[in-house]
């Protein structure tokens, strides 16, 4: 079973499209975040949701609008795609608790993303 | 702006060899992450260190925390090509609501 699951793996389209991409974690974790890496391997963070509530949003294009159904899903949805969007997205879960960081984050394996 | 410089960006070592990656910052964090990265998957969580000074081995690799919380180190013993990955370190700040920031991360090679 895998704990952090991203879908699609890979997603291939055209400047202008809208595309979405889905996040589901079965460790019961309250928080999720989507981080985006970039050619040069740097993550950096996008969102974070908790108990479906926003709680982090770094400055991120408003073509780019995560939702959260529930506490085990985040997904990602961005409109009018860019070529700078391309990158690889990673989708995260942790504990909500004050004991989080010991625990670390669970990370899915990612979503290359290409624009063309 | 990077907040964790890792260095160095890139290793290339022989099978036996021994190495540090460091990660250093001007800020100080309450706790501080390493992870491992292999290509097409998310980074694994290797360590946590939460104290300044403190040592962590897990097998051949060694990690601290600077005293002051500033920096960290990873020291892999004997490296064998099983080590190869993308290392990253994330620090965690106790303001507000805690997230991860990462370094700029190192990748090591090593050859058999």
């Amino acid at each position: 079973d895998t704990a952090v699951s991203q879908t699609p793996k890979y997603l291939v389209t055209q400047m202008g499209n809208d595309k979405s991409i889905k996040c589901e974690q079965n460790l019961g974790h309250d928080t999720m975040y989507w981080y985006k890496q970039d050619s040069k391997k740097f993550l950096k963070i996008m969102f974070s949701y908790n108990n479906k509530e926003l709680i982090i949003n770094e400055t991120v294009p408003n073509r780019f609008s995560p939702k959260s159904p529930d506490k085990a899903h985040l997904n990602l949805h961005i409109n009018s795609l860019e070529l700078g969007d391309s990158a690889v997205y990673f989708c995260a879960s942790s504990r909500d608790t004050s004991s989080r960081v010991r625990y670390g984050y669970s990370f899915g394996s990612g979503t290359r993303l290409t624009v063309v | 702006t990077q907040l964790l410089e890792q260095s160095p960006q890139f290793l290339s070592i022989q099978e036996g060899e021994n190495l540090t990656v460091y990660c250093n910052s001007s800020s100080v964090f309450s706790s501080l992450q390493w992870y491992r990265q292999e290509p097409g998957e998310g980074p694994v969580l290797l360590v946590t260190v939460v104290t300044g000074g403190e040592v962590k081995k897990l097998k051949r690799l060694t990690f601290q925390f600077g005293d002051a919380r500033k920096d960290s180190s990873l020291h892999i013993t004997a490296a064998q090509p099983g080590d190869t990955g993308l290392y990253l370190c994330a620090g965690a700040k106790n303001t507000g609501f805690q997230k991860l920031v990462f370094g700029t991360g190192t990748r090591l090679l090593v050859s058999p």
